[in-house]
């Protein structure tokens, strides 16, 4: 298995709402991020997390919340989200801890958020 | 803040022709360096990683590093109309443990 499994593929939530992005991979990594992007615009990191602790936090509002139930999964739990939130969410793992090292990311495909 | 710098274009050829990407990174530091591709409305597809100064092949992708200059190029041969996309710049920031992204740049290849 060489995916990064990314649920759901499109969530529209109102500004009450509260709901949860998923990612799951299987490939053994240790690292596992959530980067945002916005149209036209490069993938921006939010989080990371090294062998199942936050590492990372970039100053994320905390209407966003990360979860690492296990090594193989990553949340990102939403709330009380504004219109600007919109974008797509990419989750990605790497190998090592280290950011990627030799490897890179293998990127999710993403989930596609609209706030309304 | 560390910065990867690239010309957003769009950069168009010719079928056939040779695409060449240009990237440029501030943190004199880096050591790994990475290009994505990604489709418009896709996630990025990792094409080449690159860690030591000179040409690195793998098909029809040739990525370029010197570290001196702090440039790192992708060069693209018999570029194709599939190859039309925007290719990310990636620099591994040694500090945060993770990939630092340029803005990218559009390159569109005319059939």
């Amino acid at each position: 298995d060489t995916e990064v499994t990314q649920t759901p593929k499109h969530l529209v939530m109102g500004m009450t709402n509260k709901k949860s992005l998923k990612c799951e991979q299987h490939m053994g990594h240790r690292a596992m991020y959530w980067y945002k992007q916005k149209a036209k615009k490069p993938p921006e990191l939010m989080f990371v997390y090294s062998y199942e602790k936050l590492s990372i936090n970039e100053s994320v509002p905390s209407r966003f919340s990360p979860e690492c139930p296990n090594s193989s999964l990553l949340n990102l739990h939403l709330h009380a989200l504004q219109p600007e939130d919109s974008a797509l969410y990419l989750c990605a793992s790497s190998q090592d801890s280290g950011g990627g090292g030799h490897y890179g990311y293998t990127f999710g495909s993403g989930t596609r958020l609209t706030v309304v | 803040q560390k910065e990867v710098e690239q010309n957003s274009g769009p950069l168009s050829v010719p079928e056939g022709a040779i695409a060449s990407l240009n990237c440029t990174y501030s943190d004199r530091g880096s050591q790994s360096f990475f290009w994505y591709r990604q489709y418009s409305g896709k996630s990025p597809e990792l094409i080449m990683s690159i860690y030591s100064n000179g040409d690195k092949e793998d098909g029809r992708f040739t990525a370029q590093l010197n570290k001196a200059s702090q440039y790192v190029s992708l060069l693209i041969r018999d570029s194709q109309p599939s190859d039309s996309a925007t290719y990310l710049c990636a620099v591994l920031d040694t500090g945060r443990r993770a990939l630092t992204f340029g803005s990218g740049t559009r390159l569109q290849v005319q059939p």
